[in-house]
């Protein structure tokens, strides 16, 4: 069954440190892939996608993501976080074949000043 | 341009009692999505939709029904509420182009007492 892993729970970090979340998932098809992220209180927003291509994909906000195919992962990375960046992170995979998009979990990430 | 409507925002049921929720969407998109958020679990697909008149289970159908009598619109049922049903709940809607995303609804907040 098509499933997606992010091994991060909760992250602390502070402000200026680097942020690595990581996605593996389980299907072997052709898939696309999404980090979405969760401000308190809001519904998702697109970070960022990948759909074919130069499998390092660059989103809003300074984020970037290597879509890795012989790992099936999408690892999330920001060189230098922010405070505004505390949020709930989603990574989440469609497959062609059955079209069901699915999330993980999500890494709640917080940042101090 | 409304995107991922919504409603009700906010719901209290008491144990056995029915509702229903609309979600309605103005890109024209084929696929669309319902969804759970409980915290630590992500969101979870409970039924989701590629098309007018279709319907498909997901993760968590049990306990749901769902409906896509119009493009439009992808309604959740639930026919007998139950406290562990209490959540929030997603809708999304996502195009079957290149290059697309899933956009979001606000959410649902529904408690069974």
């Amino acid at each position: 069954a098509q499933s997606v892993s992010q091994h991060n729970h909760h992250v602390i970090l502070s402000e200026a440190a680097s942020l690595e979340l990581g996605c593996n998932y389980s299907y072997g098809g052709t898939v696309n892939l999404f980090w979405y992220v969760q401000y308190p209180g809001q519904h998702l927003q697109l970070l960022l996608k990948y759909f074919s291509g130069d499998p390092l994909v660059k989103g809003i906000k300074g984020f970037e993501a290597e879509f890795i195919k012989s790992k099936f992962s999408f690892n999330l990375r920001k060189p230098s976080v922010q405070w505004s960046d505390t949020a709930e992170y989603f990574c989440a995979v469609i497959s062609y074949n059955t079209d069901k998009l699915i999330f993980g979990t999500g890494t709640r990430l917080q940042v101090f000043p | 341009n409304a995107g991922v409507t919504q409603t009700p925002k906010f719901r209290v049921l008491k144990t056995g009692q029915s509702m229903t929720l609309l979600c309605a969407q103005d890109m024209n998109h084929e696929y669309m999505y319902w969804y759970r958020q409980d915290p630590g679990m992500g969101l979870r697909l409970i039924h989701y939709s590629v098309g007018e008149g279709t319907t498909a289970k997901g993760e968590v159908p049990d306990g749901y029904n769902v409906s896509r009598l119009k493009k439009q619109n992808f309604l959740l049922g639930l026919e007998s509420a139950a406290p562990s049903q209490t959540s929030v709940y997603f809708c999304a809607s996502y195009g079957d182009g290149t290059n697309t995303e899933a956009f979001f609804g606000q959410g649902t907040r529904l408690t069974v007492v």
